[in-house]
């Protein structure tokens, strides 16, 4: 268990309403990323971190804002949600070095009707 | 050049068999190739990884067998059990980009 916790775990809202997922980690890893999961696609990574306020793109970043303003919480923002968002979204965190994921989160199962 | 393919989609394999399962890259610069177990409702789990530099990772019952000149890398599952049951990723990285395969359904029967 490498500590990391993301909240909420289920949640359901309206198109074009804002969304914010969080993921909490208890020890401190410089990186940090947001994935989501779909059927056919396996993970892609919308975001990433390397340390506090220092953020970069991912391959699927469009609609999709983070913030890292303390190393333990890495915040995903969807500004005004589509359908298309729909999905399962994963944090993980690599221990020592960078574009490695090694420990995710048990993910966010975001619903948009 | 970023796409790992991965095969099959979905596996079914009988209790003490052998779970194999395939992966092909096109970028020659990706030098760290990880496999990730997932089961429902979880987040993927590192499971073994394997470097260019050796041609097979052996940890337990799991296996990768890695072929460079082909681009292709492998995961074994020997003597599989129902709780091997789970989906599977194969990954590849360069150190500034890592991609994940599509992922592999194994369902083991008891």
């Amino acid at each position: 268990d490498a500590g990391i916790t993301q909240s909420p775990r289920h949640k359901v809202t309206e198109t074009g309403t804002p969304v914010t997922l969080r993921c909490h980690q208890t020890e401190n890893h410089r990186y940090m990323y947001w994935y989501r999961q779909d059927p056919g696609h396996g993970l892609r990574l919308i975001h990433y971190s390397y340390g506090v306020k220092d953020t970069d793109k991912g391959e699927v970043s469009d609609g999709y804002s983070v913030s890292r303003s303390k190393t333990e919480d890495f915040l995903l923002t969807l500004e005004s949600a589509t359908s298309s968002q729909t999905s399962v979204y994963f944090c993980a965190i690599s221990v020592g070095q960078a574009n490695q994921p090694q420990h995710f989160g048990d993910g966010t199962r975001l619903s948009i009707l | 050049q970023q796409q790992v393919k991965q095969s099959p989609q979905s596996l079914i394999v009988q209790k003490g068999g052998i779970s194999i399962i395939n992966c092909a890259y096109e970028n020659t610069a990706f030098d760290y190739f990880p496999w990730y177990q997932q089961f429902p409702g979880k987040g993927p789990a590192l499971l073994i990884a394997i470097r260019p530099d050796v041609s097979e990772k052996k940890e337990g019952r799991f296996t990768i067998s890695f072929n460079k000149s082909a681009k292709q890398f492998s995961l074994h599952i020997m003597d599989s059990q129902p709780g091997d049951s789970a989906t599977y990723f194969c990954a590849a990285s360069n150190g500034q980009n890592f991609v994940f395969g599509p992922g592999t359904r194994l369902s083991v029967l008891p």
